[in-house]
């Protein structure tokens, strides 16, 4: 079946470090990948995605690459700010062949806190 | 503002005292959903809905209602709710195949 494992948290880091969250995935089909953000006491929000391999989802200066070939999609930022602490959470969805409808998959998301 | 809308924003019930929680979306979207979040659980999803009149069941039903009478809103119902459904719930929306959900700020419901 599909599913989204992505590293435990918490993940601390001084402000101006480089982010990297893992993200590995299975599914059995061809599937978009996404990734949200949670900030404390708010719903998530998409940050990014990819909808085939090699796509590379970028926004507010993460970014993400879809390998196909390691099944990933890790979350990276070459600079952290304090601004960024959150939660993220990686998701999957892929169509589902008996429903018009794809079903989403979420990671159990990762903790960063940004200390400055 | 393109959003989803859901209140309460926090509701604290008894046992057993139906309640509905409201979700409302602007974008036109053709399909959402409601998802509950609970510590060490993640996110997980309790109904979903592809059009008007469309639903079905998610992962964690049991105990929940919805109906999608209108595209635009699509409410959360707990007939008799128990302290077992305290969480955080949100509902979301999004245009179609291959797009990423629009989420609601959440709910916070407390079942005492």
């Amino acid at each position: 079946g599909n599913s989204v494992t992505q590293m435990e948290g918490p993940v601390t880091l001084s402000e101006e470090a480089f982010l990297t969250i893992n993200c590995t995935y299975t599914a059995t089909g061809y599937p978009s990948l996404f990734w949200y953000v949670q900030y404390p006491g708010e719903g998530l929000q998409l940050l990014l995605k990819a909808t085939k391999a090699d796509d590379k989802g970028s926004n507010k200066g993460f970014e993400a690459t879809y390998r196909k070939e390691t099944t990933s999609f890790h979350l990276e930022k070459g600079s952290v700010q304090v601004s960024d602490s959150a939660v993220y959470f990686c998701a999957l969805s892929d169509l589902n062949l008996g429903y018009n409808f794809n079903k989403f998959y979420f990671g159990s998301g990762t903790k960063l806190n940004v200390k400055p | 503002e393109a959003q989803v809308t859901q209140n309460p924003r926090y509701l604290i019930t008894v046992t057993g005292k139906k309640l509905t929680v409201t979700c409302s979306q602007n974008m036109n979207h053709e399909y959402m959903s409601w998802y509950r979040q609970d510590p060490g659980l993640g996110l997980r999803q309790i109904y979903y809905s592809m059009n008007v009149e469309v639903t079905d069941k998610g992962d964690v039903p049991e105990g929940y209602k919805v109906s999608r009478k209108e595209k635009r809103n699509f409410p959360l119902i707990l007939e008799s709710p128990s302290p077992n459904q305290t969480s955080l719930y949100f509902c979301a929306s999004r245009p179609g195949q291959g797009f990423g959900y629009t989420f609601g700020s959440g709910t916070r419901l407390t079942v005492v």
